[in-house]
């Protein structure tokens, strides 16, 4: 199975930040990575798949890159309403796997 | 609007059974594989199950294959999730959720559309 593992496990960031979320794949993905945001109580949400290709109704303020076996969900200016924890996937191949996520909250 | 909502989550004995549904509206379900992803308490996610858009094709993690079956009713916009042999680390809230492009499994475009969840109790 492909593991996945995401950087830092939690931050603390202000609104107006700049925020890097990094996630690496055990093995080469190519551009198999998909990004997602969950708040409290709620169902997860996709922001980003194929590692870069922004999801409609996403805000611009997101985005990602990377491809092989490294990748980052950048968000350029934190919003109050990005406050949440972030999960990447692989999907190159079964078992689909998910990091273990990254708590966004307020510093 | 597109939605899905799940149902048929509840409490059940270890070694017990039970059966989640997942209502869609506002798709065309029949043409959109479909996935569950489950998260125990205070947890991360963790993929369960995934089939066809036509029930051709379907998947299952190691941790439930055998004691998990999914199937779909394309006629009553439905899919299913029938659960067997119920563990405590079974215990979470199971989520439906559609692939993100019409066509065959394709894991690719992620799952763009998730439902509220239903909570699996095993005790």
């Amino acid at each position: 199975d492909i593991q996945m593992t995401q950087s830092p496990s939690s931050l603390s960031a202000s609104v107006g930040d700049r925020v890097t979320i990094a996630c690496r794949a055990s093995q080469s993905i190519g551009g198999y990575l998909n990004w997602y945001q969950q708040k409290p109580g709620e169902a997860p949400k996709l922001l980003i798949y194929g590692a870069s290709t922004l999801q409609t109704g996403v805000p611009s303020r997101f985005s990602g890159s990377g491809s092989g076996t490294d990748f980052t969900l950048t968000i350029s200016s934190l919003q109050p309403e990005d406050f949440a924890t972030y999960y990447c996937q692989q999907s190159y191949n079964t078992p689909v796997t998910f990091g273990p996520g990254t708590k966004v909250d307020i510093k | 609007e597109v939605q899905l909502v799940e149902s048929g989550g509840g409490l059940v004995q270890p070694g017990g059974s039970l059966k989640l549904s997942c209502a869609a509206s506002g798709l065309t379900f029949s043409t959109y594989a479909m996935h569950w992803v489950r998260q125990a308490p205070g947890k991360g996610l963790e993929y369960v199950s995934a089939i066809s858009y036509n029930g051709g094709s379907t998947y299952y993690a190691n941790a439930v294959k055998g004691r998990f079956t999914i199937s779909r009713d394309n006629s009553k916009n439905t899919l299913y999730l029938q659960m067997g042999s119920l563990r405590a680390e079974d215990m979470a809230v199971y989520y439906c959720a559609r692939d993100g492009r019409p066509g065959d499994l394709d894991y690719y475009y992620g799952m763009d559309v998730w439902g509220q969840g239903t909570t699996v109790t095993v005790s």
